[in-house]
């Protein structure tokens, strides 16, 4: 079946500095990626709709230039928290659909990546 | 935009028993509604899923009914087991793009 592969799983970075997360789509192509934050206890939250070849498309409220993303071939999009603070501490999880239309291609989801700002 | 509600929130049952969970969304457009279980610490994963064209799907221990007059549906588990317990999420979307979530249950499922 369709696989989505996230990496790292976990990272502690220190308070300033950036963080690089992958997402990879193992055993197809995926034009559109998207990236979640999820808190304790809490539901997903949609961050961004990452688009291959072009600008990811950002949902109200997320500030664009603080988690960058770039869908740069078929298989991989990238997440990067820019400046990172305590509060950007979060769960954060992606997922991809092959091709083919929903009917036949529902979202999978990746492992997540927990994400520790000291 | 689309609106899910999950309840409840939490469900706890005996091994064995049955447990259901609901969903209502507001938006009449969504098609698409699948069901996801999170395990602590990892991402979700899809167990089941209904288009808006089918009633109702069943896979194994597993179902899911679709109202699309009253915009809800369900997910049923039946003859539960220890490793059902985990957080599920409904969601709707149009398609399998931008789903919007329930806000999840947690079931616990007492051996």
């Amino acid at each position: 079946g369709a696989v989505v592969s996230q990496h790292p799983s976990w990272v502690i970075c220190k308070s300033g500095t950036s963080v690089k997360i992958e997402c990879r789509s193992l055993d197809f192509q995926a034009t559109t990626m998207f990236w979640y934050r999820q808190f304790p206890k809490q539901s997903l939250m949609l961050m961004a709709t990452s688009n291959e070849g072009s600008k990811a498309t950002y949902e109200q409220g997320v500030e664009k230039d603080k988690f960058l993303i770039n869908h740069a071939s078929l298989t991989l999009s990238t997440l990067t928290v820019t400046s990172a603070h305590p509060e950007d501490s979060s769960f954060y999880i992606c997922s991809a659909s092959p091709p083919g239309g929903y009917y036949n291609s529902p979202l999978h989801f990746g492992n997540g990546t927990r994400l520790t700002v000291t | 935009g689309e609106n899910v509600e999950q309840h409840p929130s939490t469900l706890s049952v005996q091994e064995g028993d049955s447990a259901v969970i609901k969903c209502t969304y507001s938006d009449s457009a969504s098609n698409y509604f699948p069901w996801y279980k999170q395990e602590l610490g990892k991402g979700p994963q899809l167990i089941i899923d209904i288009r808006s064209n089918v009633g109702e799907k069943k896979d194994q221990r597993i179902a899911v009914t679709l109202n699309k007059t009253a915009k809800h549906f369900s997910l049923h588990i039946t003859e539960t087991q220890p490793e059902d317990s985990a957080v599920y999420f409904c969601a709707a979307s149009i398609g399998a793009g931008k789903s919007t979530f329930g806000d999840g249950t947690t079931l616990t499922v007492k051996p």
